[in-house]
């Protein structure tokens, strides 16, 4: 079966600082992946995706950035934090057939100080 | 575009009561239809789906069935438990949408049942 891993659970970081959001998915191949923003408790953004390797779509102009360097392993980095970036960054996988519905993983709590 | 709209929370319920969480879509084609769950601090889970016309997606207690005559997808539960409170929110992703099957989220809402 297909397993997500987001890594750090939980992460404080001060304001200029970088980061670096780790997310990986098991038992599947050629993945689609995206990083998700979720603010104020409850709406979901959208950031970026990923349909392979190397290959990046940004949804939101911002200080974030993202790489896929491995098929099932996908990274959620910034130069300098800012306040504006606290949230819960959630990753999610989905698969070439079905429908298309997405799976997600347990998310990371930021919180820039 | 496409969009999803769902019934304003918060919904407060005794336990044992009959829940009903609206959902609406605007989407090109023949769009998937999904409702997901998230309880507090953790991420997303999917609840259930339905693909094509007239499906019942079921997971749990919970049932929606995809009404394309009425765009609607909504939520219901026969008898809601403690262990239901969380915040649902409602999702499609367009049949067309290409490689990036990138899904569209309604704005969620929050269910607290009370025992």
């Amino acid at each position: 079966s297909q397993t997500i891993h987001q890594w750090p659970a939980t992460l404080v970081q001060p304001v200029g600082s970088p980061l670096s959001l780790e997310c990986t998915v098991e038992g599947t191949s050629n993945p689609n992946l995206y990083w998700y923003r979720q603010a104020a408790g409850r709406g979901l953004q959208l950031l970026f995706y990923s349909v392979g390797i190397g290959q990046i779509s940004s949804e939101v102009p911002q200080n974030l950035s993202a790489s896929r360097p491995q098929d099932r392993q996908f990274i959620l980095s910034s130069k300098k934090l800012l306040l504006s970036d606290s949230g819960f960054y959630l990753c999610a996988w989905t698969g070439l057939v079905g429908a298309y519905e997405q799976y997600f993983g347990p998310g990371t709590r930021l919180t820039v100080t | 575009g496409n969009s999803v709209t769902q019934m304003e929370g918060p919904v407060t319920l005794s336990e044992e009561a009959f829940l009903t969480i609206n959902c609406t879509y605007t989407a090109t084609g023949y769009p998937s239809l999904f409702w997901y769950v998230q309880y507090p601090g953790e991420g997303l889970q999917l609840l259930l789906k339905a693909t094509k016309a007239d499906d019942k997606g079921s997971n749990k207690g919970f049932e929606a069935t995809y009404r394309k005559e009425t765009t609607s997808f909504h939520l219901e539960k026969g008898s809601v438990q403690v262990s239901d409170s969380a915040v649902y929110f409602c999702a499609l992703t367009p049949i067309s949408s290409g490689s990036a099957r990138q899904l569209t989220f309604g704005s969620g809402t929050q269910l607290t049942v009370l025992p």
